[in-house]
């Protein structure tokens, strides 16, 4: 099973909502990423957890708040979002973290800000 | 920094070839690329590591120039399936995968 799966598909939410996306694979990898995608843009990397410790976070502002419950399970929670936070969150595994693994990324949650 | 992919934007008849590059400005240890189709998440074609071979995915190739920090892919016959945003994904010795911006190829029959 070579799947990232991630739920919600499609998320609106006011800015002053608290809400979660969650992120699961089944590869046995011990890395996970979350990724924002504009429009016609490249993913941007938020955060890299390596063996469910937080090794990378890109100064993403608090209102993002990443979770790694366990190997195969990542979860952002969201919380007091600005409407130009609306993107197309991307989950990704690989089998670590180290730049010679390939990533696996899943559909991705469409979140709209209103 | 995010690396420097050209061209933005190529039109391909089937069976014609093509090239993509992307340059960085950072000492390289591998580079991934990825191909995302409209609506869809990206998909890994290949990984280039420092010191090791060219690679291939069905008539999609890729080579990596460590000195001069480079990357190519080349679509060979292309098929109408390469149709897609191409994005490749350096990473230097702190693992991290920065993606260029991207080129999108469309192949009409």
């Amino acid at each position: 099973d070579t799947e990232v799966t991630q739920t919600p598909k499609h998320l609106v939410m006011g800015m002053t909502n608290k809400k979660s996306l969650k992120c699961e694979q089944h590869m046995g990898h011990r890395a996970m990423y979350w990724y924002k995608q504009k429009a016609k843009k490249p993913p941007e990397l938020m955060f890299v957890y390596s063996y469910e410790k937080l090794s990378i976070n890109e100064s993403v502002p608090s209102r993002f708040s990443p979770e790694c419950p366990n190997s195969s399970l990542l979860n952002l929670h969201l919380h007091a979002l600005q409407p130009e936070d609306s993107a197309l969150y991307l989950c990704a595994s690989s089998q670590t973290s180290g730049g010679a693994y390939e990533q696996y990324f899943g559909p991705g949650t469409r979140l709209t800000v209103t | 920094q995010q690396p420097v992919q050209s061209p933005q934007a190529v039109i391909l008849r089937e069976g014609e070839d093509a090239v993509i590059n992307c340059s960085s400005s950072k000492a390289l240890y591998s580079v991934h690329w990825y191909r995302q189709k409209h609506g869809e998440a990206p998909v890994f074609l290949m990984i280039l590591l420092k010191g090791g071979e060219q690679m291939r995915h069905e008539k999609i190739s890729a080579s990596f120039n460590e000195k001069k920090q480079q990357s190519s892919l080349y679509l060979t016959a292309s098929q109408l399936s390469y149709s897609g945003t191409y994005f490749c994904g350096p990473s230097g010795d702190d693992y991290k995968l920065s993606f260029g911006a991207g080129t999108t190829v469309t192949v009409r029959a």
